[in-house]
């Protein structure tokens, strides 16, 4: 049974600092990864997806890379600010499995200070 | 675009009683999921529907229920609510030429007393 786990569950940093965000998954077979960003009571919103045969994407400030073999993904946001607050949210679609059907982490929960 | 779309944003049921949530995909999207988020926690699968067949099922009860309409559009139906079913439902659109990359909507709150 697939799951997954993001480290750490909760992370305060300065505002300008660069960061990682962590998440493990148990079966390496795996279709995808998405992360996404959730703000309090909203929905989710994708920031990146990477598909099995992909190492890394990138958008602006953001870096997102997979090790199937390990099972590991990391978020790396550059130059952090007020506006990156928010709970980021790792998911995986199984290999085989229906494509629909994510695994969620439980999220990291991120404050960035002014 | 419009992006996903979903109605209620807000509900409050009594014990016993039935919902229906609405969720509307984004255009050209086929496959609908849903997903259960209770406070604290990552979302959980519920239902994938694509061009109206069912493609998955999470570890819900029979009480939930699901179905997709011809303009791909869906509804979630829960019978004799729980106060454990209070939470936010999510629906989620996306399409194979996308890679099955999933699209949120803002979700409907549920509250169940």
């Amino acid at each position: 049974k697939q799951e997954v786990t993001q480290i750490p569950a909760a992370l305060s940093v300065p505002e300008g600092e660069n960061l990682v965000l962590n998440c493990s998954f148990t079966d390496s077979a795996i279709y995808n990864l998405q992360w996404f960003r959730q703000d309090p009571g909203k929905g989710l919103t994708s920031l990146l997806l990477i598909q099995s045969s992909q190492r890394e994407q990138t958008s602006g400030r953001l870096n997102a890379s997979l090790d199937k073999s390990s099972g590991r993904s990391t978020l790396y946001i550059a130059a952090s600010q007020p506006g990156d607050s928010a709970t980021y949210l790792c998911a995986v679609a199984n290999y085989g499995g229906s494509q629909g059907n994510l695994i969620f982490g439980k999220g990291t929960k991120l404050s960035v200070k002014p | 675009d419009a992006g996903v779309t979903q109605s209620p944003t807000h509900l409050i049921k009594t014990r016993g009683q039935q919902v229906t949530l609405r969720c509307s995909p984004i255009s050209g999207h086929k496959s609908v999921s849903w997903y259960q988020q209770v406070l604290g926690q990552g979302p959980q699968f519920i239902f994938q529907y694509y061009e109206k067949e069912e493609r998955g099922r999470g570890n819900f009860p029979d009480r939930f229920s699901a179905r997709q309409f011809p303009n791909y559009s869906s509804e979630l139906n829960v019978n004799a609510l729980l106060l454990g079913d209070s939470a936010l439902y999510l629906c989620a659109s996306s399409t194979p030429s996308g890679h099955y990359e999933q699209y949120f909507g803002p979700g409907t709150r549920l509250t169940v007393t």
